[in-house]
């Protein structure tokens, strides 16, 4: 079945300095990949995602790139900011599913950024 | 505008209590889905509901029942707590015609003593 990989597990940064967090997924039928943040004391939110067909995708000051040969993805955030500071997930879809119902979401083990000022 | 609901916020068993996890959405999302995180271990399903009517087992489903109550509804149920079940559970809805952008509710703490 799918496995991703996410590293670091935990990574520190200086406000203004980027941060970047790296996953390998194992089954190369994934097509879709989201980013989730999540906050202390939150739920996951999704922040930016990108699709097998295209290789990089930005939002401000955010940005994914997809290797599909190598089959990995990151996630880049430039000019970190304290409120930067949180978990981050990254995940694939896996092409089979439990039950047989495909498309369901396998994350990897997060990331806790911390931004300091 | 409420997104994804879950009560309670926090809960605490002891080993062989039963209880129910409340979920509720009202963005009309067809798909609902419970899971669990766990330190260093990420959020992994549990169970999941593709529309009205059905669910799925997750990758852990044991000692979980869940229900679809209505497309708005969707419930977690552990018959026998066990210390192993201590986690925080997390429900989330879907839009989007391919099961993508997962909506989290706030999470609900869960201890087993």
């Amino acid at each position: 079945g799918e496995n991703v990989e996410q590293h670091p597990s935990t990574l520190s940064v200086q406000e203004g300095d980027s941060a970047v967090i790296k996953c390998t997924y194992s089954d190369s039928a994934s097509n879709y990949f989201p980013w989730y943040k999540q906050e202390l004391g939150k739920g996951p939110q999704l922040i930016i995602d990108i699709r097998s067909n295209v290789g990089e995708k930005k939002d401000q000051r955010i940005a994914v790139t997809l290797n599909k040969t190598a089959k990995h993805f990151s996630l880049h955030i430039t000019e970190t900011q304290p409120e930067d500071s949180a978990v981050y997930f990254c995940a694939a879809t896996a092409s089979w599913g439990y039950g047989g119902s495909q498309g369901n979401l396998i994350f990897g083990k997060g990331t806790k950024l911390s931004v300091k000022p | 505008n409420a997104g994804v609901t879950q009560t309670p916020k926090f809960q605490v068993l002891k080993t062989g209590q039963s209880m129910t996890l409340q979920c509720a959405q009202d963005m009309n999302h067809n798909s609902m889905y419970w899971y669990r995180q766990d330190p260093g271990m990420g959020l992994r399903l549990i169970y999941y509901s593709a529309s009205e009517g059905t669910t799925d087992k997750g990758e852990v489903p044991n000692g979980y029942n869940v229900s679809r109550l209505n497309k708005r509804e969707f419930s977690l149920r552990l018959e026998s707590a066990a210390p192993s079940q201590t986690s925080v559970y997390f429900c989330a809805s879907i839009e989007g015609q391919f099961r993508e952008k997962l909506f989290f509710g706030s999470g609900t703490q869960l201890s087993v003593l």
